[in-house]
């Protein structure tokens, strides 16, 4: 059975550096094939794709965020680490990540809000 | 990459048949076979109803659909039921292994 959940701070003040983390179980990420996205959500509002990383270590980015973006994986603690630079107010969304199948996006987290605000 | 085009909202009634279409363009829906939607009830993480343009996972019932045109991907939901009514959300490759998600239909079961 696969589970993900996400993990981080609720509250960040703007310019600091978010770090989330997801802890997965079910399947592991030293296994050919898999992967784990991050994806996140503004209040009422769209879904909007972050970031990938694969089982070899590959890494993919969304284009308008890249540069704000780090994927890691800590494949003994089966976990993702997400980091996103200088946090703003339209940052603020609730953060999930994901078991990705190479088309689709399977099994989810719960999702974690994150808030900027000073 | 722009979000791909989806209408706000849907209405159908109990038993009826709704489409939700999702525009991209010749660089994302119009290019691969790699759209996928999900459905997201309110406080809940979206669930992937088909994936790949027109396969459902297991467990997903039969009346749900997918198809394509052009850069225009459709989800159809016939027999529509009460739990049917949530928010929808396609998703396409984009190349460069990136993926860009719909702007979201919210579907009304009257």
């Amino acid at each position: 059975q696969v589970t993900l959940k996400e993990s981080g701070p609720a509250l960040v003040k703007p310019t600091q550096t978010l770090t989330l983390t997801c802890t997965f179980s079910g399947f592991s990420l030293s296994t050919s094939g898999k992967r784990v996205s991050w994806i996140r959500q503004p209040p009422g509002k769209a879904l909007e794709w972050l970031a990938r990383i694969d089982w070899n270590d590959d890494k993919f980015y969304s284009t308008s965020l890249k540069t704000r973006l780090t994927i890691s994986k800590d494949t003994s603690k089966n976990q993702v680490v997400l980091t996103m630079t200088d946090m703003d107010p339209v940052d603020t969304a609730t953060y999930y990540c994901a078991h990705f199948t190479g088309t689709g996006f399977d099994y989810w987290g719960q999702g974690t809000l994150v808030t900027v605000s000073s | 990459q722009s979000a791909l085009t989806q209408p706000a909202s849907v209405s159908g009634s109990p038993g009826q048949s709704i489409t939700i279409s999702c525009t991209g363009t010749s660089s994302d829906v119009g290019s691969y076979d790699l759209v996928s939607w999900y459905q997201q009830h309110p406080g809940k993480a979206p669930k992937l109803m088909i994936y790949e343009g027109s396969k459902r996972p297991s467990g997903v019932s039969n009346r749900f659909s997918g198809s394509k045109s052009g850069n225009t991907a459709s989800l159809t939901i016939s027999g529509l039921q009460a739990e049917d009514e949530a928010d929808y959300y396609c998703c396409s490759y984009a190349g460069s292994s990136t993926w860009v998600f719909g702007g979201g239909t919210k579907l009304t079961v009257l």
